[in-house]
């Protein structure tokens, strides 16, 4: 079936470093969404990207899609510790399938 | 706007013991859905739902686990028996249409399941 990997699997930086999750699917996505799950919450839409090469920028969160609708980036810039959760890549095939998902920490 | 209801928010049960869970979905949603996510893991879809129509129920264990969603709105999701393996957090989460993969989901605070 399809499957969607997201690495890292965890990372953990001081705030104000950037970070970047990165995900991967195996077949070609009709769109991707990304959600953030704060620790003991439920996951929360962030955003939707359909257009090969798109780029969305929310604040100081920016995020991509590729060119062969493969794969899929959230960068964020000078992280904050509200920034702490886990963010899932979601992928669209004739369904969403949810990613495996980055842990992010962040230290003041 | 109302969100996603679920309750109860917690539940712990002894292995072999039935338990359910209900969610209210945000007035108006076609669509209705069970994650069953696993501590450390992301959510897995357990069964999809589009008015009272099931969509989508590849991943949902029929031997212990069953849901209804009667008259379109209110679902419910049983377990029954619960083993071990169990002991998740079940989310339902809803979507305006459903049945695309552009549709956003909106998702309910959860029920965190423990199995004794």
């Amino acid at each position: 079936g399809q499957q969607v990997m997201q690495i890292p699997q965890y990372q953990h930086v001081q705030e104000g470093e950037d970070f970047t999750t990165y995900c991967n699917s195996s077949t070609t996505l009709s769109n991707i969404q990304w959600y953030k799950q704060r620790p003991g919450g439920h996951p929360v839409f962030l955003i939707q990207l359909v257009k090969s090469g798109e780029v969305k920028k929310q604040k100081r969160l920016t995020f991509q899609f590729g060119e062969a609708k493969k794969n899929s980036s959230l960068h964020i810039t000078a992280t904050q510790t509200t920034d702490v959760g886990t963010y899932f890549c979601v992928g669209g095939f004739q369904k969403l399938v949810f990613g495996t998902g980055t842990r992010l920490l962040v230290s003041p | 706007e109302a969100g996603v209801a679920q309750s109860p928010r917690y539940k712990i049960i002894e292995k072999r013991q039935s338990v359910a869970f209900w969610c209210n979905p945000i007035s108006g949603h076609a669509t209705l859905y069970w994650y069953q996510q696993i501590l450390g893991q992301g959510p897995k879809l357990l069964i999809q739902f589009q008015n009272n129509g099931v969509v989508d129920d590849s991943q949902l264990p029929k031997d212990r686990f069953s849901a209804e969603r009667l008259k379109g709105v209110d679902s419910t999701l049983k377990i029954q028996p619960a083993k071990l393996e169990d002991s998740a957090v079940y989310l339902c989460a809803s979507s305006l249409v459903g049945g695309r993969s552009t549709d956003t989901q909106y998702f309910g605070p959860g029920t965190r399941l423990t199995v004794l």
